[in-house]
């Protein structure tokens, strides 16, 4: 049983424009939610997080929104540059004493010049 | 430079035929983990370590062993590889738990075709 959907598996923008990548769960004891970026031939890299107790989070061009209520996570990329073309995946973090790392299925974003 | 290394970046095997791929990290981190990426479901953690001599079972466990006897190296097992443990293979650590768990460094990863 998936804890973590990315409903989108691909998404395309144009250079400049709103990139919105957008995850789904089911368990409420997450307490830790990520991004993380993967290049083809890469390993992830960490983008961007945000605690449960917060619905927002800013890091230059990208920002993260949580809605606890809905269960639901996004990832906006303003303004979207080519050079974001890679896959996303949204991870959380299960608060119990293992603190595992459960990702989503990922997000082939697109950015088009 | 900071960085987590895997050997080999591919490899292509035949059923049955034991392999080990390397793992290490040059941060000092406590945390390691083992992930497989399979199309259509996202990265699931294999196994984890949480310093030496300490593993457990991630997700998707079976088939696989590892060992952490050195902070630096957690090396992944395939004592009889079959072709469902076809898949891309991520080594990651991280500094420790709690929110430092958060910014794990990843591999470059691990092609792995069982045949």
């Amino acid at each position: 049983d998936q804890q973590v959907k990315q409903n989108s598996p691909s998404l395309s923008v144009q250079e400049g424009r709103i990139s919105i990548l957008n995850c789904d769960y089911t368990n409420s004891m997450f307490d830790y939610f990520l991004w993380y970026k993967k290049y083809p031939a890469e390993g992830p890299t960490f983008l961007i997080s945000i605690s449960s107790i917060k619905d927002k989070n800013e890091d230059g061009r990208f920002t993260v929104f949580l809605n606890k209520s809905a269960k639901h996570l996004s990832l906006h990329i303003v303004p979207s540059q080519p050079g974001d073309s890679a896959v996303y995946f949204c991870a959380l973090i299960d608060g119990g004493a293992t603190n595992k790392l459960i990702f989503g299925t990922g997000t082939l974003l697109a950015v088009q010049p | 430079e900071a960085q987590v290394t895997q050997n080999p970046r591919y490899l292509i095997t035949v059923t049955g035929k034991k392999l080990t791929v390397t793992c290490s990290q040059n941060m000092n981190h406590e945390y390691m983990s083992w992930y497989r990426q399979d199309p259509g479901l996202g990265l699931r953690q294999i196994y984890y370590s949480m310093n030496v001599e300490v593993t457990d079972k991630g997700d998707v466990p079976e088939g696989y062993k590892v060992s952490r006897k050195e902070k630096r190296n957690f090396p992944l097992i395939l004592e009889s590889p079959s072709p469902n443990q076809t898949s891309l293979y991520f080594c990651a650590s991280s500094l420790g738990g709690g929110r430092s768990y958060n910014e794990q460094f990843f591999g470059p990863g691990t092609r792995l075709t069982v045949l």
